[in-house]
């Protein structure tokens, strides 16, 4: 199985900062990397597909890079809304696994 | 609009049965692929695979094949997750979920049930 591995686990942050989060792939995955926001209680929902690609009704502060066996996830001016885990999740080869999880939480 | 609602909780006790459940509707139920998601206790995401209500195709996850039974109804638009003999580490909440295979490449989840909290208790 390739293995996700994000960074941090957690973090804490105030609104209006400038938020990354990374995902590194065990082996090249290419762009094939989704992101995931999972708010407390709730099913996980897409926000990033293809690694950079902004899945439609998300807002645009959610942005995301990267290719091969390096990823980040950034969210461009915190919102409170946005507390949630987050999770990357490689499609390249199944099992599609995913990372983690990094946990977001407001200063 | 486009939903998959999932059957509700279940308590069970170790060594008994059960099957949950995934009901599409909004779209062509038997043209996408359905997938299950573990969820335990405080922890992460875990895939466990996939099935194509069209022909009945299953990739399991190495790690649920031979724990976990996926199958589906196609004249109901539902799938099922079953399990022949509960352990207490089966505890744990159950997504499924719409399989998305896009132009080029894209392969996501982009619809999700709501979840089905499994408790297996003594």
């Amino acid at each position: 199985d390739i293995q996700m591995t994000q960074s941090p686990s957690s973090l804490s942050a105030s609104v209006g900062d400038r938020v990354t989060i990374t995902c590194q792939a065990s082996q090249d995955i290419s762009n094939s990397l989704n992101w995931y926001q999972q708010k407390p209680g709730k099913a996980p929902k897409l926000l990033i597909y293809d690694a950079s690609n902004l899945e439609t009704g998300v807002p645009s502060r959610f942005s995301g890079s990267g290719s091969g066996t390096y990823f980040t996830f950034t969210i461009s001016g915190l919102q409170s809304e946005d507390i949630a885990t987050y999770y990357c999740q490689q499609c390249d080869d199944l099992p599609f696994t995913f990372g983690q999880g990094t946990k977001l939480e407001i200063k | 609009e486009v939903h998959l609602v999932q059957s509700g909780a279940e308590v069970k006790k170790p060594g008994e049965s059960l099957k949950i459940s995934c009901k599409g509707s909004g779209y062509n139920f038997v043209d996408y692929w359905i997938g299950w998601v573990r969820q335990m206790p405080g922890k992460g995401l875990e895939w466990m695979g996939i099935m194509y209500p069209a022909d009945s195709d299953i990739r399991y996850s190495p790690s649920f094949q031979g724990q976990v039974t996926m199958s589906a109804d196609k004249s109901n638009n539902t799938a099922y997750l079953q399990w022949g003999s509960l352990k207490a580490s089966d505890t744990a909440i159950y997504y499924c979920a719409r399989r998305f295979l896009g132009g080029v490449g894209t392969d996501v989840f982009d619809i999700w049930g709501q979840g089905t909290l499994v408790t297996v208790s003594s």
